[in-house]
C-alpha cells in the first residue's frame, strides 16, 4: 500500500477564485489519478497525471479549468480554477498498486483522504 | 461519464446479521472488479477484489460474487458490525483496453443498527 496525504483537507472559497490541492505519496509512482466526488455521489475521474508528460483529461474536464502539475514521482497538484458553487466537491488523488510492486496486470488504487471544497 | 444520482441507496442492517450489497456494472469487457468502503470524511478504502476468471472470492468476513452473464457484482459482509457503517462502492476496470482507470458505481450506504 501507500501513504497518501492531501493539503488542504478542506477549504471554503469564494466564487471566481482558484484553489490548488496538493497530493503527496510516500513512494515513487508513475501514475497519479485525480477524482471528483460531488455531494452524495460516486467518484468521477478527472484526469491521469504521469510524471514528465501532460495530464490526460476525461470527457467533461479540461485543462483550463483543472490544471495539473506533476513535477516529480511523489507529488502532484490539481488546481480548481475560477470556481463556482458547482465545483463544491471532495477532490481525491490516488495511486495504482502496480506502481507499488503489485501483481502485474491488475491493481487496486489507493486513495488519499480527500480535500473537501465548498465554494460560496 | 459521470454518475447521476442525488441520493445514495441505503441498506439498514441489524448488528450481527449478514449484509448483501449489490452492484450492476456496465462494461462487458471489464475483467477486474474492486469493492471500496468509504467512511465519512475519508477516502475510499480497498476491501476486496476479484478477477473475471473467478466467480467468488472470500476475505475476512467479506465475500465478493461475480456474475458475468448478467454483469452483476455483490459484496457479502458476515456478522455486520457498527464499524461497517459506511458507503460502499464497486469499481470496474477493463485491463484489455490498456487503461488503469477505474469506473465507479453509484454507491450504497450501509447503516448498521446496534
Amino acid at each position: 500500500s501507500a501513504v497518501i496525504s492531501q493539503k488542504p483537507s478542506r477549504d471554503i472559497c469564494q466564487r471566481g477564485t482558484s484553489l490548488t490541492i496538493q497530493c503527496q505519496v510516500d513512494s515513487q509512482v508513475t501514475m497519479m489519478f485525480w477524482y471528483r466526488q460531488q455531494p452524495g455521489q460516486s467518484l468521477t475521474l478527472i484526469a491521469t497525471a504521469n510524471q514528465g508528460s501532460e495530464a490526460t483529461y476525461e470527457s467533461g474536464f479540461v485543462i483550463d479549468k483543472f490544471p495539473i502539475s506533476r513535477p516529480n514521482l511523489t507529488f502532484s497538484t490539481l488546481t480548481v480554477s475560477n470556481m463556482s458553487p458547482e465545483d463544491s466537491s471532495i477532490y481525491l488523488c490516488s495511486v495504482e498498486s502496480r506502481d507499488l510492486g503489485g501483481l502485474a496486470g491488475y491493481g487496486e488504487q489507493f486513495f488519499g483522504p480527500g480535500t473537501r471544497l465548498t465554494v460560496l | 461519464g459521470e454518475s447521476v444520482g442525488l441520493h445514495l441507496p441505503t441498506l439498514s442492517v441489524q448488528e450481527g446479521d449478514n449484509s448483501i450489497i449489490n452492484c450492476a456494472y456496465s462494461n462487458s469487457a471489464s475483467d477486474y472488479f474492486i469493492w471500496y468502503k468509504q467512511e465519512s470524511g475519508k477516502g475510499p478504502q480497498f476491501i476486496i477484489d476479484i478477477r473475471s476468471n473467478m466467480d467468488k472470492r472470500q476475505g475476512q468476513r467479506v465475500t465478493v460474487l461475480l456474475n458475468k452473464t448478467v454483469k452483476h457484482l455483490s459484496l457479502q459482509i458476515a456478522a455486520t458490525q457498527p464499524g461497517d457503517s459506511a458507503v460502499y462502492f464497486c469499481a470496474e476496470n477493463d485491463s484489455g483496453a490498456g487503461s488503469y482507470q477505474l469506473t465507479f458505481g453509484k454507491g450504497t450506504k450501509l447503516s448498521v443498527i446496534p
